[in-house]
C-alpha cells in the first residue's frame, strides 16, 4: 500500500512569512508524529497526535509552531513568522497504534529553506 | 535529559567485512531501542527493534545487541555490500504509552567495493 506522503517536497520562503507543511499518513494508522532534522543530525521530536488530539506537543520550539489533525488522518504543520533558524527537513511519521515499540513509518520529508 | 552518542560520524569498510556501529546513551534505560536506515533525501526506514530485557536480535545479515549495564547497543551488518552504504540512526523509546523516539545523530556508513 501507499506509504506516508508529504507535500511539498521543497519549500523556499522568506523570513517572516507563514508556511504550511502537509502529511498524509498510512491509512488506518492512528498515531502521527512530526520531527525536524537539521543537517548532520538525527530527527528531533516535535509533536505527537493520537487520533485528532495532540497528545504531546512538548517538542514544538515556540508558539510560532502549531499542528493540527482535524479528522484523524491528514496533518498540517504550520509555522508563523518564519526565521532562518527554522530551515530544516520536516519529517512526518505514522504508526499503527502509537504504543511503545511500534514501528514508525516515515515520509520523505519537506525541506524548508527560509531566506 | 537523555543524551545519545553514536560512535562516529562516518565509518568506512571494505565489502564483505562486518560493520559495527555503536549507540551509547546516558540517564534512563529505554524500554525499546530501534535502529533505522536513512538514505540521502529520504525519511528513515525501520530495521530492527530490541527490548530492554533482550540481549540480542537478528534479522538476515543484521544483528543488534543491547547492554543495559554498559548503556550501549551495537549494530552489526555482516557480509557488508556497497548497497548497505547509508546513514544508520539509533532511536530510544523510553516506554511511554505512545512511542516517542529520541534519535542519535547517526553514523554514515560507506562500504567500498
Amino acid at each position: 500500500g501507499a506509504g506516508v506522503s508529504q507535500t511539498p517536497s521543497n519549500k523556499v520562503t522568506e523570513k517572516g512569512k507563514y508556511v504550511e507543511l502537509r502529511c498524509d499518513p498510512i491509512s488506518g494508522h492512528t498515531a502521527l508524529y512530526w520531527y525536524r532534522q537539521s543537517l548532520g543530525q538525527g530527527p528531533e521530536f516535535l509533536i505527537y497526535f493520537q487520533g485528532t488530539g495532540a497528545a504531546d506537543d512538548s517538542g514544538l520550539p515556540n508558539d510560532r509552531f502549531f499542528a493540527v489533525r482535524p479528522e484523524g488522518s491528514v496533518s498540517t504543520l504550520k509555522i508563523q513568522r518564519t526565521e532562518r533558524g527554522d530551515s530544516a527537513v520536516y519529517l512526518c511519521a505514522s504508526s499503527r497504534s502509537g504504543t511503545g515499540g511500534d514501528e514508525q513509518f516515515f515520509g520523505p520529508g519537506t525541506r524548508l529553506t527560509v531566506l | 535529559s537523555q543524551k545519545i552518542e553514536q560512535n562516529s560520524e562516518a565509518l568506512n569498510i571494505q565489502e564483505g567485512k562486518t560493520a559495527t556501529l555503536t549507540c551509547n546513551y546516558t540517564n534512563y534505560s529505554p524500554a525499546y531501542l530501534q535502529w533505522y536506515r536513512q538514505d540521502p533525501g529520504r525519511g528513515p526506514v525501520f530495521l530492527l527493534l530490541i527490548r530492554e530485557n533482550e540481549k540480542e536480535k537478528r534479522k538476515e545479515r543484521l544483528k543488534v545487541t543491547f547492554d543495559t549495564t554498559l548503556k550501549q547497543s551495537l549494530f552489526h551488518i555482516t557480509a557488508s555490500q556497497p548497497a548497505d552504504s547509508a546513514t544508520y540512526l539509533c532511536a530510544l523509546d523510553r516506554g511511554t504509552s505512545y512511542g516517542k523516539l529520541t534519535f542519535g545523530q547517526g553514523t554514515i556508513l560507506t562500504v567500498h567495493p
